[in-house]
């Protein structure tokens, strides 16, 4: 079976400062690693993934993910917070289109 | 190309009724999945469709259930409501042709039902 763990439930954060969300992920097959962002009332948006291509995965809004196999991890980045990636955000893993999601991370940016 | 939208976006029932939601997916997308999102067991996978077919099922009672047209709309009922009903229910459209592990689902804003 596959899992996701996202370890921390809120990251505060300064506008500007460098942003790192985390995720774990277990699983024993080959794995299609996933971030989305949710805002309030509204549905979730990709913000890009992983199959395969490049451990490095760039996607929309400055944001990025590693791939680390060695450590079963696919944290996301961005290297200066706006106001504006306040959300929620997910790391899912896909296991035959049925994602799983981890428990979500809320950013809050702070002024 | 339009995204996935789902109807109603709000929805109140009482204890006992069923309700039935509908998503319409992106054009040329085969694949529709459902989500139930709440705060306390987050987002977990309800089923998914492909070519009018159940293909996979998550861990829920046999009161969720759901279809899938020749027009790859689909429709997710929940029979004699329960409190615990109440989320945010998720739909997702990708194009389901690899066998979906490499697919990216793409969500529809989700429809809020209210159980009273």
């Amino acid at each position: 079976a596959q899992s996701v763990t996202q370890l921390d439930s809120q990251v505060p954060v300064f506008e500007e400062a460098p942003v790192e969300l985390r995720c774990n992920y277990s699983s024993s097959v080959s794995v299609y690693l996933f971030w989305y962002v949710q805002y309030p009332n509204q549905g979730l948006q990709l913000l890009l993934k992983y199959t395969s291509a490049a451990t490095l995965v760039k996607g929309i809004n400055g944001f990025e993910a590693e791939f680390k196999k060695s450590e079963t991890s696919f944290h996301l980045t961005k290297p200066s917070a706006h106001m504006s990636d306040a959300a929620e955000y997910f790391c899912a893993v896909n296991a035959g289109n049925m994602l799983t999601f981890g428990g979500g991370t809320r950013l809050m940016v702070k002024p | 190309k339009a995204g996935v939208t789902q109807t109603p976006r709000y929805l109140i029932k009482t204890r006992g009724q069923q309700v039935t939601l509908s998503c319409s997916p992106i054009s040329g997308h085969r694949s529709v999945s459902w989500y139930q999102q709440t705060p306390g067991q987050g987002l977990q996978f309800l089923f998914e469709y492909f070519s009018e077919t159940q293909r996979n099922k998550g861990n829920f009672p046999g009161r969720f259930s759901g279809r899938q047209f020749s027009n790859s709309r689909s429709e997710m009922n929940v029979s004699t409501l329960e409190l615990g009903d109440s989320a945010l229910y998720l739909c997702a459209s990708s194009l389901g042709t690899s066998g979906g592990i490499t697919d990216t689902q793409y969500f529809g804003p989700g429809t809020r039902l209210t159980v009273l």
